[in-house]
């Protein structure tokens, strides 16, 4: 078992430009979460899904998109890219409401 | 609403106990965590407690849960230089997102 993969480790962007990170699970989990980590500020919840094909808002969803249209892919889009979105992005996985299982991060910035 | 709060920074020495402190608002929370991040990596899933429990011991870890004044306490034993590390503590409630809600991190130094 891999675990819980993130695609890219690195990005630089520039404002206004798109991207998508992929996250990866082959743990069969159901449930799947997007974090992004800013210093001081611990770790806080982008948007989430509990299950294929269905996603939800989280504490701080404003400018990011969702995806997942496979049970172990979970994508994160940024339309238009803001030096605010500079963070490092964690996902992670579950199979119930509990352990929630963490990727390496990818580590974004936005010039 | 829910907000979770921890200390930012504890200093020990090698082979001291370390105690990092967790205080939280929310009192359905179902399970409550610990993650230790190292530089540069994820988030390592160190021990939890289920909420209806007062301490769980695990090797050289002891969570000590006080619900009635929402605080949780992760005490390392014997700390080492391998310990240094950021510790989270998280917690989650009842229904069906799973979603967690963690601490700012507590950065733990340990001087040789």
């Amino acid at each position: 078992n891999a675990g819980v993969t993130q695609t890219p480790k690195f990005r630089v962007l520039k404002t206004g430009q798109s991207m998508t990170l992929l996250c990866a699970q082959d743990m069969n989990h159901e449930y799947m979460y997007w974090y992004r980590q800013d210093p001081g500020m611990g770790l806080r919840l982008i948007h989430y899904s509990v299950g294929e094909g269905t996603t939800a808002k989280g504490e701080v969803p404003d400018g990011y998109n969702v995806s997942r249209l496979k049970k172990q892919n979970f994508l994160l889009g940024l339309e238009s890219a803001a030096p605010s979105q500079t963070s490092v992005y964690f996902c992670a996985s579950n199979l119930r409401a509990d352990t929630q299982y963490f990727g390496p991060g990818t580590r974004l910035t936005v010039l | 609403g829910e907000d979770v709060e921890q200390s930012l920074f504890l200093s020990v020495r090698e082979g001291d106990s370390s105690v990092i402190n967790c205080t939280y608002t929310d009192s359905s929370s179902t399970y409550l965590y610990w993650y230790k991040q190292e530089p540069g990596a994820g988030l390592q899933l160190l021990t939890y407690i289920f909420s209806n429990m007062d301490m769980k011991q695990d090797q050289r870890l002891t969570v000590l849960l006080n619900k009635k004044d929402k605080h949780l306490s992760l005490r390392i034993a014997d700390t080492q230089t391998g310990d240094s590390a950021i510790y989270f503590c998280a917690e989650s409630f009842s229904g069906n997102t799973g979603k967690l809600i963690f601490g700012q991190g507590t950065t733990l130094q340990v001087k040789p």
